[in-house]
C-alpha cells in the first residue's frame, strides 16, 4: 500500500463512453498531481491542484476534465478519448504544491478501443 | 523547456554485478534532482538529492550529483534480481514551477 489509492486498476472503454478515475490519498499532503505514462516515452504532466485549486493545466485536450473535491481526492473524468490515449494514468500528491518528493499511486491502465 | 535524458535506456547484466545508471539534464531554475523505482505500477521514491559531490546511500544503492556537469548517477552494486525494474530520474525546478520533469528511465533486467 502507497498512501495513494488508486481504482480502477484496470479500464477497457470505448471512445464514445464516459468514464472517471478516482486517486485518494492518505498522506495528509496538499498538493495532488495526474501525469500520463506511454509507452516509451517520459511520464507527462497533466494536472496539478494545490488546495483544491488547479495550479497547473499542461496543454491537456478538453476530454480529459480534472476533479479535486478536497485535499484528498482527485478525479479525472474521461469522454469521448482516443485510441491514443491509452497509457498508465499515475496519480501522485506531495506536501505542497513544488515541494518534492512526489509519492505516486498504482495508476489506472486505460485501454481505449 | 526543461529535459531529462537517461542513458542507458535498457540494460542486461547477471546478479552480482554493478551497473551504473546516467541521468543528465537542463533544467531552469533547478531546486533538486530525483530517483525512483518502477517495478510494476506505482514509481517509489529511492533519493532526492540536491548538493553536488554529496553521496546519498540506501543499502546497495548510491547516488550522487554534479551540478556543474548537469548530471547524475545511480549505482547498484551487487545485483540481485529483485533490482528488475525501470528506473526514472526526475528534476524538479523552482520558481513555482510544479510537479516534476522525468526522464524516458533506464529498464535494467537483472538475471539470475
Amino acid at each position: 500500500e502507497t498512501g495513494v489509492t488508486q481504482t480502477p486498476r484496470h479500464l477497457v472503454m470505448g471512445m464514445t463512453n464516459k468514464k472517471s478515475l478516482k486517486c485518494e490519498q492518505h498522506l495528509g499532503h496538499n498538493a495532488m498531481y495526474w501525469y500520463k505514462q506511454s509507452a516509451k516515452k517520459p511520464l507527462e504532466l497533466m494536472f496539478v491542484y494545490n488546495f483544491k485549486e488547479q495550479t497547473e493545466n499542461n496543454s491537456v485536450p478538453s476530454r480529459f476534465s480534472p476533479e479535486c473535491p478536497n485535499s484528498s481526492h482527485l478525479f479525472l473524468h474521461l469522454h469521448t478519448l482516443q485510441p491514443e490515449d491509452s497509457a498508465l494514468y499515475l496519480c501522485a500528491s506531495s506536501q505542497d504544491r513544488g515541494r518534492a518528493p512526489l509519492h505516486f499511486g498504482n495508476g489506472t491502465r486505460l485501454t481505449v478501443t | 523547456e526543461d529535459k531529462v535524458v537517461q542513458s542507458p535506456l535498457s540494460l542486461v547484466v547477471h546478479e552480482g554485478d554493478t551497473v551504473t545508471l546516467n541521468c543528465s539534464y537542463e533544467v531552469t531554475n533547478f531546486r533538486s534532482l530525483l530517483w525512483y523505482k518502477q517495478e510494476k505500477k506505482a514509481p517509489t521514491f529511492l533519493f532526492m538529492l540536491t548538493s553536488s559531490g554529496i553521496e546519498k546511500k540506501s543499502g546497495r544503492l548510491s547516488s550522487i550529483l554534479d551540478k556543474k556537469e548537469l548530471f547524475s548517477i545511480l549505482n547498484i552494486t551487487a545485483t540481485q534480481t529483485g533490482d528488475s525494474a525501470i528506473y526514472l530520474c526526475a528534476v524538479e525546478a523552482g520558481g513555482g514551477a510544479d510537479g516534476l520533469t522525468f526522464g524516458k528511465g533506464t529498464h535494467l533486467i537483472i538475471q539470475p
